[in-house]
């Protein structure tokens, strides 16, 4: 078990360029979220995959972002025409088909600095 | 709406004890304890289920009082690894999603 890796670790870019952020699960977890953390703060909800189907977004989640799991392993969060707000961590979670308690396990996150 | 913690941040020597405290205004099914060390993800630690079942960490232990939609983290003989801010978690279930809405967060530092 290799836990959930996420690329890159960092990421810097200009405002109005596009993004796109990975995420690579615990294998056989059938379930993937996608959170944003700013400085301080606890992480926020964004998306939720099971296997390939996107169940829910927040309304965190302008047009400009958009999140893809094709065959149902990793997933893939873009963030078009980058705004300076949209600076944070971005953290993918992964939980078990099997899991009864809901137990999430957290990437590494992704931190973006859009300048 | 959010969780709210108590304190927001507490300094401790090593080997005291320390307790965090998360107050929902919503009714609370379980709780979810993670600590987050700086620039690293979030490490789950415990969940409190309704009930009273609970599965977590050998020398950290929590409480969950339904009625007060509250739950506290005890941490006993702390350690310097303790270091680090802890996120109470209450998910929200829609559909077949199960979203945790993340606390306030609370600061612990542990020192000589």
């Amino acid at each position: 078990d290799t836990g959930v890796s996420q690329d890159p670790r960092h990421k810097i870019t200009k405002r109005g360029q596009n993004v796109t952020f990975r995420c690579d699960p615990i294998s056989e977890h059938n379930r993937l979220y996608w959170y944003r953390q700013t400085l301080g703060q606890g992480p926020e909800f964004l998306t939720y995959f099971q296997n390939e189907a996107q169940l829910e977004k927040s309304r965190l989640l302008s047009d400009r972002f958009s999140a893809e799991r094709p065959k149902g392993s990793f997933s893939t969060l873009e963030i078009q025409r980058t705004e300076q707000g949209d600076s944070a961590m971005y953290l993918c979670a992964s939980r078990s088909r099997v899991s009864s308690y809901n137990e999430q396990f957290f990437g590494p996150g992704t931190r973006l600095t859009v300048l | 709406q959010q969780p709210v913690q108590s304190p927001q941040a507490v300094i401790l020597r090593e080997g005291e004890d320390a307790v965090i405290n998360c107050s929902s205004s919503k009714a609370l099914y379980s709780v979810h304890w993670y600590r987050q060390k700086h620039g690293e993800a979030p490490v789950f630690l415990m969940i409190l289920l309704k009930g009273g079942e609970q599965k977590g960490h050998e020398k950290i232990s929590a409480s969950f009082n339904e009625k007060k939609q509250q739950s506290s983290l005890y941490l006993t003989a702390s350690q310097l690894s303790y270091s680090g801010t802890y996120f109470c978690g209450t998910p929200i279930i829609t559909g077949t999603a199960s979203k945790l809405t993340f606390g306030t967060g609370t600061r612990l530092q542990v020192t000589l």
